[in-house]
């Protein structure tokens, strides 16, 4: 799987957009772009993923560069509930195992 | 919904001694898996499992046993603690479909000390 290289921390006025980029120049074409975040030490939450197409969800987007070689995380508005690690892993969706390699991640702090 | 289940949520164990950190899921989700998480750090997969008896070691399997007798529960098993394995622990499952592997679903940890 390949490898991906996060800014180790970053701010965020609370109701502006959160943006995590996530570098991950090594990446295989049929490999998937993953973002889970741990609030609090608490066990890690799924996000949003994607292959080559940008992707929405209720909880964010996700815009994937045309050369896949990195990827932006958007917490449209975010909240001081939005405080946490945020994890960008690559992956062959289609893995026998599923296994998820995970980095140090950005630690995102939503001020007021 | 219970989801992923952990007991117990916090253990404090002696050095040399064993224990059973307990993982059941009511999802009947095929795969399921062990991490660690040291302080400050990522997590790191300890072990995981692909189906009822079929288990294979991660990336820090060194101290640590698996089974997996039912699709439901998959217990890790610390047989002589040691001060390095202070940690906090999680487990959690996911299930293939339509040729991926869906994301993942984590319970809430142990936090486990060893002194």
């Amino acid at each position: 799987d390949a490898k991906t290289t996060q800014p180790p921390s970053m701010d965020c006025a609370e109701g502006r957009a959160a943006n995590l980029p996530c570098n991950h120049s090594t990446i295989s074409g049929n490999e998937y772009v993953y973002w889970y975040r741990q609030i609090h030490s608490q066990g890690p939450q799924y996000i949003i993923h994607g292959l080559k197409n940008n992707e929405t969800n209720e909880m964010a987007s996700l815009i994937i560069t045309e050369d896949r070689k990195s990827s932006t995380l958007i917490l449209p508005h975010a909240t001081l509930r939005d405080t946490a690690v945020y994890y960008c892993i690559v992956r062959v969706a289609t893995s026998n195992t599923g296994k998820l390699i995970f980095g140090q991640g950005t630690t995102l702090q939503v001020k007021p | 919904n219970a989801g992923v289940t952990q007991t117990p949520k916090f253990r404090i164990l002696k050095i040399g001694q064993s224990m059973t950190l307990q993982c059941a899921q009511d999802m009947n989700h095929n795969y399921m898996y062990w991490y660690r998480q040291d302080p400050g750090m990522g997590l790191k997969l300890i072990y995981y499992s692909v189906g009822a008896g079929i288990t294979d070691k991660g990336e820090v399997p060194n101290g640590y046993n698996v089974s997996r007798s039912t699709t439901e529960d998959f217990p890790l098993r610390l047989e002589l603690a040691a001060p390095s394995q202070t940690s906090v622990y999680f487990c959690a499952s996911s299930y293939p479909s339509g040729g991926e592997v869906k994301p993942q679903h984590f319970g809430d940890g142990t936090r486990l000390s060893i002194l």
